[in-house]
């Protein structure tokens, strides 16, 4: 079945960066975007970012520019989210999710249709 | 960038209620517009797509409406396992926000 897999919990210090991995399967690696959702504690959910695997095109929320990059590995379906100057703001569960679409009346619609299970990010001193 | 505001921010209700939440988006956004529910410590999981588009092994009692910039999400019926938090989500244009969520709280 289509899956999402995200690495381990990290625990960071103030300044450093942090890089989690999305790794996939059940489905054709190339075909789907990938976003990244954060939520932190007690909030609702931010977007942060997306990848085209096949291209290697990115676009990133304004709010990360310069302090995320996104990166693949196609041999092995992976995904990787690194955010860089991390501070206790960065303090969240990180989730990927597969960029699903459909054609309708001409249209192209796109949905986040598989999430991996999140990633917890705790930064401290 | 688009604004997603959604409305209440919380609501109590009973199970076999009738329950509408509303989404409104700070310009139009066509049907470019997506529900999820969330529980507590899980991933969010995809409701409806494109406005009215029922995802694969949703109940049915789940619908989506709307269109432009206002929209609403409705369970016909509240069931015990549908106490969670909704959330709207835009795919009109990049950076794709949410709404801040609605938590259904039982009454």
């Amino acid at each position: 079945q289509v899956q999402l897999v995200q690495s381990g919990a990290e625990v960071k210090k103030p300044g450093a960066s942090v890089k989690v991995s999305c790794k996939a399967s059940g489905y054709t690696f190339s075909t789907y975007y990938i976003h990244w959702v954060r939520q932190a504690p007690g909030q609702g959910l931010e977007w942060m970012a997306i990848i085209n695997p096949s291209a290697v095109t990115t676009t990133y929320a304004q709010k990360f520019q310069g302090r995320v990059t996104m990166t693949r590995d196609t041999s092995t379906s992976t995904v990787y989210m690194e955010l860089s100057s991390l501070t206790s703001d960065d303090t969240a569960v990180y989730y990927c999710a597969r960029d699903a679409f459909m054609v309708r009346g001409g249209r192209t619609y796109y949905y986040m249709d598989v999430w991996g299970k999140g990633t917890t990010v705790t930064v401290s001193s | 960038d688009i604004q997603m505001t959604q409305s209440p921010s919380s609501l109590s209700a009973s199970v076999g209620d009738r329950v509408t939440i509303t989404c409104r988006a700070s310009q139009s956004i066509s049907s470019y517009l997506n529900w999820y529910q969330q529980k507590p410590g899980k991933a969010p999981n995809l409701l409806i797509y494109s406005a009215s588009g029922l995802q694969s092994g949703v109940p049915s009692r789940f619908s989506g409406s709307g269109s432009g910039s206002y929209f609403t999400l409705t369970i016909s019926s509240l069931q015990p396992e549908d106490f969670a938090t909704y959330y709207c989500q835009q795919s009109y244009s990049t950076p794709y926000s949410f709404g801040q969520g609605t938590k259904l709280e039982i009454k």
